[in-house]
């Protein structure tokens, strides 16, 4: 049971490169998040998906597009990179069900770490 | 959802109980409280949950007052392990896979 893995673990880029940031999760979750970190920060929502088809946007959705075409994967997508995007990526997933068993307790990747020139 | 406000850092020494509080004054009667940490390089883990009262598990226990508009993490004993980031996140149990927004997080610093 692998439960939330992200692909790549690290990149670099050059300013105004495209990129794709994989997570899958093998739990069967129906909700899975994007979450930045940028050195010495808290953790900022970028984008969310509650279910297969379906995103919303987070605290700082710019500059990034998501996809959640299957229920497993979701999508990070980073159209024209800029430097500011340089940070760690999270990606989480998690199901709602009372709070004595676990109320959408998120489960982490190891996150991504991307640098952009 | 109710934001969340923590101290910015905390120390202690190995062997001492600490407690990190959180304040969610405007918390919904719907919003159920959890607690991560996060290791540096690593992704924030979960420590535990809760809607009021007390809950107690293996690692940590949570103590939620009455009026619900803080709650406090114990960690009983901490070691030079237990340096890390911890954060408390306020969720709605009523609108499933609504945005979890994080705050700034504790970080703890164990010394010996």
């Amino acid at each position: 049971n692998a439960g939330v893995t992200q692909t790549p673990k690290f990149r670099v880029l050059k300013t105004g490169q495209s990129m794709t940031l994989l997570c899958a999760q093998d739990m069967n979750h129906e909700y899975m998040y994007w979450y930045r970190q940028d050195p010495g920060m808290g953790l900022r929502l970028i984008h969310y998906s509650v279910g297969e088809g379906t995103t919303a946007k987070g605290e700082v959705p710019d500059g990034y597009n998501v996809s959640r075409l299957k229920k497993q994967n979701f999508l990070l997508g980073l159209e024209s990179a800029a430097p500011s995007q340089t940070s760690v990526y999270f990606c989480a997933s998690s199901y709602a069900v009372e709070v004595d068993s676990g109320a959408n307790v998120l489960t982490f990747g190891a996150g991504s770490r991307l640098t952009v020139l | 959802l109710a934001k969340t406000t923590q101290p910015i850092s905390m120390d202690s020494y190995e062997g001492q109980e600490v407690n990190i509080t959180c304040s969610h004054n405007n918390i919904a009667t719907n919003d159920y409280i959890t607690w991560y940490q996060q290791f540096p390089s690593q992704g924030p883990r979960f420590i535990i949950q809760g809607y009021k009262t007390k809950v107690t598990n293996e690692v940590a226990s949570l103590f939620i007052p009455a009026d619900r508009k803080s709650s406090t993490l114990s960690l009983p004993r901490v070691s030079l392990s237990d340096t890390a980031v911890y954060y408390c996140l306020v969720g709605d149990l009523e609108e499933a896979g609504t945005a979890l927004i994080f705050g700034k997080g504790t970080t703890l610093s164990v010394s010996s």
